[in-house]
């Protein structure tokens, strides 16, 4: 089945620098990827999504970028901010399109220095 | 409107007793998956409901898990004989039909 691994673990960044996020894939039949933003005590809220037929996708300061040659995605955060503290996590889709289960990353704690 | 609503928010149980968790999906959301989320991991998936369709259980950690979904809507999980090693977030999310996983706020248990 679908591995899904994620790094860093955590990330600190000063207020208005970028963060990176990366992750891998194992099932070259993953499709669709989400990545989810988590803060303390609360659900994971979808951030960003991208299909495997598209190489980036890019809201405001948040983008992801897509290889499927290297079964790898990463999140990119521009101008970070103190709200944007939370933990993120990745996530790959084992069935065609995102009507299936997502297999996550084991997530990444960014820390927004301000 | 209304987002995934679980109960309760917070569960302590004492090992050996048998424990429900409910998951109230977005209205007209016909998926609805159980994940689980341990102290500093990423989530797991658990079970996976799509219409009248038989469940994805393939996640189940063992038959002591259960869950079912009542007519089309709300869901419960069941975990009996709960152990320590259950202690965990369990959340729930819905989609329509090919869209985004909302999640709800989740349930924290704790078994003693």
């Amino acid at each position: 089945g679908e591995n899904v691994e994620q790094h860093p673990s955590t990330l600190s960044v000063q207020e208005g620098d970028s963060a990176v996020i990366k992750c891998t894939y194992s099932d070259s039949a993953s499709n669709y990827f989400p990545w989810y933003k988590q803060e303390l005590g609360k659900g994971p809220q979808l951030i960003i999504d991208i299909r495997s037929n598209v190489g980036e996708k890019k809201d405001q300061r948040i983008a992801v970028t897509l290889n499927k040659t290297a079964k790898h995605f990463s999140l990119h955060i521009t101008e970070t901010q103190p709200e944007d503290s939370a933990v993120y996590f990745c996530a790959a889709s084992e069935h065609s399109g995102n009507t299936g289960k997502l297999i996550f990353g084991q997530g990444t704690t960014l820390q927004v220095k301000p | 409107g209304a987002g995934v609503s679980q109960s309760p928010s917070n569960k302590v149980t004492e090992k050996g007793k048998d424990v429900e968790l409910r998951c109230d999906p977005i209205s007209g959301h016909t998926a609805l998956y159980w994940y689980r989320q341990s102290l500093g991991q990423g989530l797991e998936f658990l079970i996976y409901f799509q219409g009248n369709s038989a469940p994805d259980k393939s996640g189940l950690p063992s038959d002591r898990f259960s869950a079912e979904r009542t007519g089309g809507s709300v869901s419960t999980l069941t975990i009996q004989r709960t152990q320590q090693e259950d202690s965990a977030v369990y959340l729930c999310a819905s989609t329509s039909g090919g869209g985004t996983q909302y999640f709800g706020p989740g349930t924290r248990l704790t078994v003693l």
